[in-house]
């Protein structure tokens, strides 16, 4: 475990489901992220939240809708995906400290059908 | 726009020196950092380099020459656990208290074979 939880690991939904992903991390970093991940492309930043604030939002379509309730605690609430969906999804946090990196989570693996 | 340019295979022999270039244009450049991912895993931050120069630390050292937006990730004494994907970025801009934004490569895959 890199002290970045997300759950769940797989996530096979329907395109008019609707389901959440979870990132929990008890590091102390007070700034959080969900970025994509697909196949032969590069990480893509959807959303960035600072001190509980959402500061980016990276032209995320409206289907995927972040909320942040406490330091800890991000989801990801998904609706009316589309099959291009179907990606790893990371959740990622950090200090101020910018040497330090980020620290990410192993991600869910979500299959839209 | 955001890109950095990276090989997407490269394949060593155990116990050989690799060397993985990041070439890089951005809008905004605070440093350069890398991550390693192994299949199935998370990525894990390797380095970070806000100055021009060398960081080492242990078997991995990180370059990085600011006027030729340029770096490189060197694995000196290959381990065949050092097989995974290794992603260059780039922090290009401050979000707030505590946040950074980093735009990634798309990786380089590295084979460490017998």
């Amino acid at each position: 475990e890199t002290g970045v939880t997300q759950t769940p690991r797989h996530l096979v939904m329907g395109m008019t489901n609707k389901k959440s992903l979870k990132c929990e991390q008890h590091l102390g970093h007070n700034a959080m992220y969900w970025y994509k991940q697909s196949a032969k492309k590069p990480l893509e930043l959807m959303f960035v939240y600072s001190l509980e604030e959402r500061v980016e939002n990276n032209s995320v379509p409206s289907r995927f809708s972040p909320e942040c309730p406490n330091s800890s605690h991000l989801f990801l609430h998904l609706h009316t995906l589309q099959p291009e969906d179907s990606a790893l999804y990371l959740c990622a946090s950090s200090q101020g400290e910018v040497g330090y990196g980020y620290t990410f989570g192993s991600g869910t693996r979500l299959t839209v059908v | 726009g955001q890109s950095l340019e990276q090989p997407s295979e490269v394949t060593a022999v155990e116990g050989a020196i690799v060397q993985i270039n990041c070439t890089y244009q951005t809008s905004g450049f605070y440093g350069l950092s890398w991550y390693q991912q192994h299949d199935g895993g998370a990525p894990t931050f390797l380095s970070y380099n806000a100055l021009d120069g060398l960081e080492e630390t242990g078997r991995f050292s990180s370059f990085l020459s600011r006027s030729d937006s340029y770096g490189y990730l060197l694995l000196q004494e290959l381990q065949m656990k050092d097989s995974a994907s290794y992603f260059c970025a780039v922090r290009s801009g401050y979000s707030g208290a505590g946040s950074y934004q980093l735009t990634f490569g798309k990786g380089t895959k590295l084979s460490v074979i017998p």
